[in-house]
C-alpha cells in the first residue's frame, strides 16, 4: 500500500532532550517536507527536500534539523526541544521535485514538550 | 515570503446549501493553488487544485476560481452534505519548492 508513515505518533518529552521523528514513504517520491500545525495558524512549512542530500528551509526552521540520506526517509530532529515546539507535525511527500503536485501527508505526530 | 489569508475561520451551513471559502495571497510569483481537506483527527488530503493559467476548475460538487489580478482564489462547495464537515486549507506556492497555507476554515454542515 502506497503511504507515508511517521513515528512516533505521540510523544511527551522534556525541555532539552533531543528527539527524532521519523518519516518514510514507499512511493519513490522525490519531494518531502515537514509541517507543523497549530490552532489558528494552519500548516507551516519547516523544511523541505527536493532530492537526496538536497534540503532547504521553509517558513519556520528555527530549532529543527533534517537530513535526506536516502530517498524514502526524511527525519525531523529537535536537538533541544522547547515548549513552543509543542505541536502536531506532519510529513508529506510528492512525486515531483516541485510543489505543483499532490502532497501526500503522513498520519501526524503529536508532540508535547514539558 | 508568501502570506496567505483565509476567510472565514468558521462556517456553518445547512445541509444542501452552498459553502464558499476565500483566500488571498501576496506573492505574484505564485502559480499553484491547492485546497486540502482535513477531517477531525485525520491527515490533510488534496481535494482540488488550480494552476495560474486556468480561471476555474470543477470536480463534481467542488469548484475553485482564481483571480490572478486581484490575487485571490475561492473554494465553492455546492449541495453540502454532512461528510463535507471538516477543516479546509488553501495554499499557494511562492516558488517551485515551498508551499504556504492559510489558517484554515472549519466547516460545519447542519442536518
Amino acid at each position: 500500500e502506497a503511504q507515508v508513515t511517521q513515528n512516533p505518533r505521540y510523544l511527551i518529552t522534556v525541555t532539552g532532550k533531543k528527539l527524532t521523528v521519523t518519516c518514510s514513504q514507499n512511493m519513490n517520491h522525490e519531494y518531502m517536507s515537514w509541517y507543523r500545525q497549530d490552532p489558528g495558524l494552519g500548516l507551516r512549512q519547516i523544511y523541505y527536500s527536493m532530492n537526496v542530500e538536497v534540503t532547504d528551509k521553509g517558513d519556520v526552521p528555527e530549532g529543527y534539523k533534517v537530513s535526506r540520506k536516502e530517498k524514502r526517509n526524511f527525519p525531523l530532529i529537535l536537538e533541544s526541544p522547547s515548549p513552543n515546539q509543542t505541536s502536531l507535525y506532519f510529513c508529506a511527500s510528492s512525486r515531483s521535485t516541485r510543489t505543483q503536485e499532490t502532497q501526500y501527508f503522513g498520519p501526524g505526530t503529536r508532540l508535547l514538550v514539558l | 515570503g508568501e502570506n496567505v489569508e483565509q476567510h472565514p475561520s468558521t462556517l456553518s451551513v445547512q445541509e444542501g446549501d452552498s459553502a464558499v471559502i476565500k483566500c488571498t495571497y501576496s506573492d505574484s510569483a505564485s502559480n499553484y493553488f491547492p485546497w486540502y481537506k482535513q477531517e477531525l483527527g485525520k491527515r490533510p488530503q488534496l481535494i482540488i487544485d488550480i494552476r495560474s493559467n486556468v480561471g476555474e476548475k470543477k470536480d463534481q460538487r467542488i469548484a475553485v476560481t482564481l483571480n490572478k489580478t486581484a490575487k485571490h482564489f475561492s473554494l465553492h462547495i455546492t449541495e453540502t452534505q454532512p461528510e463535507d464537515s471538516a477543516v479546509y486549507f488553501c495554499a499557494a506556492n511562492p516558488n517551485d519548492y515551498k508551499l504556504s497555507f492559510g489558517a484554515g476554515t472549519t466547516v460545519t454542515v447542519r442536518a
